[in-house]
């Protein structure tokens, strides 16, 4: 079945330190990789998206990229502010082929952010 | 912004209770989903709904639970016997489609104390 690890946690940095937030999966067919975020006392929230390999998904200074060859979709930011401490989930989505999901997303367990000022 | 409500935002019960946890998908979104997070573990998918019926389940989700869609803007989940293993975080989540490029927006979860 489909599965996602990601780096245990919790991490701490400093603001303007580079972050990076390890995930690899195992899968088969055509998976959608995601990372949702889940800021204190909030629903998770979609912070950026790849639907095939070699693929970055971006927003709000986070980048990842689905990496086939080593089933990976590592989170990166240069610079984390105090606003980005969190929870960070990995997850994937399995694919049929012609392009429809499976629907229900797999989770890695969460990785809590704590930035300080 | 649209986005997915849940209420109550914290359930407390005696074991063997029922409950209802409700969900407010986002109003034009075919696809619904409840996931649940048991403290420390992971997210956990439980079911998935559409067009009135269960597409697709996890093997969590046995004959204690059930779902539903009552009128056009609830979706409910009810446990019938609850049991001290089912306190956990219930996210409730919805999708316009099941495309690779749709989204599962997330509600801000209900957490459920059996006790």
């Amino acid at each position: 079945g489909n599965s996602v690890t990601q780096m245990e946690g919790p991490v701490t940095l400093s603001e303007e330190a580079f972050l990076t937030i390890n995930c690899t999966y195992t899968a088969t067919g055509y998976p959608s990789l995601f990372w949702y975020v889940q800021y204190p006392g909030e629903g998770l929230q979609l912070l950026l998206k790849a639907t095939k390999a070699d693929d970055k998904g971006s927003n709000k200074g986070f980048e990842a990229t689905y990496r086939k060859e080593t089933t990976s979709f590592h989170l990166e930011k240069g610079s984390v502010q105090v606003s980005d401490s969190a929870v960070y989930f990995c997850a994937l989505r399995g694919g049929r082929a012609g392009g429809t999901s499976y629907g229900k997303l797999t989770f890695g367990q969460g990785t809590i952010l704590t930035v300080h000022p | 912004e649209p986005e997915v409500t849940q209420t109550p935002s914290h359930q407390v019960t005696q074991m063997g209770q029922e409950v209802i946890l409700r969900c407010v998908p986002i109003s034009n979104h075919l696809y619904f989903y409840w996931y649940r997070q048991i403290l420390g573990q992971k997210v956990e998918f439980l079911v998935s709904f559409y067009n009135n019926e269960i597409s697709e389940k996890s093997e969590i989700f046995d004959d204690q639970f059930s779902v539903e869609r009552p009128d056009g803007s609830n979706f409910t989940l009810k446990i019938r016997s609850t049991k001290l293993e089912d306190s956990a975080m219930y996210f409730c989540a919805s999708s316009f489609g099941r495309a690779m490029a749709d989204t599962q927006y997330f509600g801000p979860g209900t957490r459920l104390t059996v006790l």
